[in-house]
């Protein structure tokens, strides 16, 4: 059982816009930024959207990320088939002397 | 370019201990944490842990404590996890990540390594 959760899949056409929400709490979302990690088949993650609304360099725009109280959700718009695959949020959270948070992941399918 | 390179993949039996190592490059290897995140097949990422290079400090998953130890040698910008008293559910994919951000407010990471398979089997 994750600490934050996340639906487990999510689909799309090619071009539509798909989000996937990620719901925490107090100490972790609540209280830090939120980042989300995509995984294509067989790769290690790589960052997509970092302190809760910014993309790294060479991640296009299409990627978008919000946050608000204790949930944030990613937005891909203009879904491509390179898209499938699986997207993880992540936090900080507060207690315990401090960790990291994961969300058990959301598999993307492009249709 | 910023790369973290691991070892190789490793079989080992329960009871047993893995060291995997992590080698960084392209960046300077004590200015920025390294995280270990582990993920079971067909399952989500589990976060292990953090390491500050520059001071050798570092900071345990409860889940983990006693179990796992993460150092560094300098030296040769190398990262090293391990993990004792093996069992069956610790086979899974071990990454090395770079830790990057100020505090725990903006804390993500920003490169990975490739990942180690360990199979924990008799």
């Amino acid at each position: 059982q994750s600490v934050l959760t996340q639906p487990p899949s999510a689909s799309g056409t090619p071009g539509q816009r798909v989000t996937i929400s990620c719901s925490g709490s107090s100490s972790n979302i609540g209280s830090n930024t939120v980042n989300w990690y995509q995984q294509l088949p067989g790769t290690a993650p790589k960052l997509l959207i970092y302190s809760n609304n910014q993309r790294p360099s060479g991640v296009p725009d299409r990627f978008s990320g919000s946050k608000s109280g204790t949930s944030a959700s990613l937005a891909i718009s203009g879904l491509q088939s390179e898209d499938e695959a699986d997207y993880y949020c992540a936090a900080w959270d507060d207690s315990l002397n401090g960790h990291v948070v994961f969300g058990g992941g959301t598999k993307l399918t492009v249709l | 370019q910023v790369q973290l390179v691991q070892s190789g993949a490793e079989v080992k039996k329960p009871g047993a201990s893995v060291k995997v190592s992590c080698k960084a490059s392209g960046y300077t290897f004590t200015s920025y944490d390294i995280n270990w995140v582990r993920q079971a097949t067909g399952q989500g990422l589990e976060w292990m842990g953090w390491m500050n290079p520059n001071s050798g400090n570092t900071g345990y998953a409860q889940k983990f404590q006693g179990r796992v130890t993460m150092t560094r040698n300098t030296s040769i910008s190398t990262a090293y996890m391990e993990l004792s008293s093996l069992r069956s559910e610790d086979t899974a994919v071990y990454y090395c990540a770079r830790g990057r951000g100020y505090g725990p407010l903006v804390y993500y990471f920003d490169y990975w390594g490739q990942g180690t398979l360990v199979t924990v089997s008799s």
